[in-house]
């Protein structure tokens, strides 16, 4: 099985600080590696695929990069609205998904 | 517009049974992959189980043997029969489309139903 870490847990910004979560995968997964944003009360959206990837009405200051064992999410220039939960989900290991631990936001 | 909306959570002692739905709408389920994942209270994203577009159905070893996913196509609705539970699969539930095609990420997700297991 492959684990995904995050680090790290928590994070407490200021607005318009940049922010960057890790995901380390246990074992080599290309590119497919995959980011979510979850809101309190919300379920999960989609905010990167495939590393690096945008996806469509995504504001652009969240970006990806990594590739293998290493990915980052970053999100410049933080707004209060980007407090939220942050997973990534790797899809190497189909039809297995597995999730990172998740990395909370909160704004300072 | 894509959407899905789960029903069917609610309170069970442990040992029993519940079927939840996901009723889909703006695309056709059998052509999808379809996904279970849960959210245990304050604790992160658990995959539960999968059935792919061709009819294969796979599950996390937790669920394995207890839970069922299915779909009606006539309804466009999927379903996760739960037998046998226990208080450690209580937790919020979310079905979600993973992506077409690549069956990669999971592009859209439902708003979840509570599941609560306890006597």
């Amino acid at each position: 099985e492959i684990v995904l870490t995050q680090s790290p847990d928590f994070q407490s910004v200021t607005p318009k600080e940049k922010v960057t979560i890790t995901c380390r995968a246990s074992q080599s997964i290309g590119s497919s590696l995959h980011w979510y944003q979850q809101k309190p009360d919300q379920s999960p959206k989609l905010l990167i695929k495939y590393a690096s990837q945008s996806i469509s009405g995504v504001p652009s200051r969240f970006s990806g990069s990594g590739s293998g064992t290493d990915f980052t999410l970053t999100i410049n220039s933080l707004e209060a609205e980007d407090a939220a939960t942050y997973y990534c989900h790797q899809s190497s290991s189909l039809p297995q998904l597995t999730f990172g631990g998740g990395t909370k936001v909160e704004i300072k | 517009e894509v959407q899905l909306v789960e029903s069917g959570g609610g309170l069970v002692q442990p040992g029993g049974s519940l079927r939840l739905s996901c009723a889909a709408s703006g695309f056709t389920v059998s052509s999808n992959y379809m996904s279970w994942v849960r959210q245990a209270p304050g604790k992160g994203l658990e995959w539960v189980s999968v059935i792919y577009s061709g009819g294969s159905t796979y599950y996390a070893d937790s669920v394995k043997g207890r839970f069922t996913i299915s779909r009606d196509n006539s309804k466009n609705t999927l379903y996760l029969q739960m037998n046998s539970l226990r208080a450690e699969d209580t937790a919020v539930y979310y079905c979600a489309r993973l992506a077409y095609l690549s069956g990669s990420y999971l592009d859209y997700w439902g708003q979840g139903t509570l599941v609560t297991v306890s006597s």
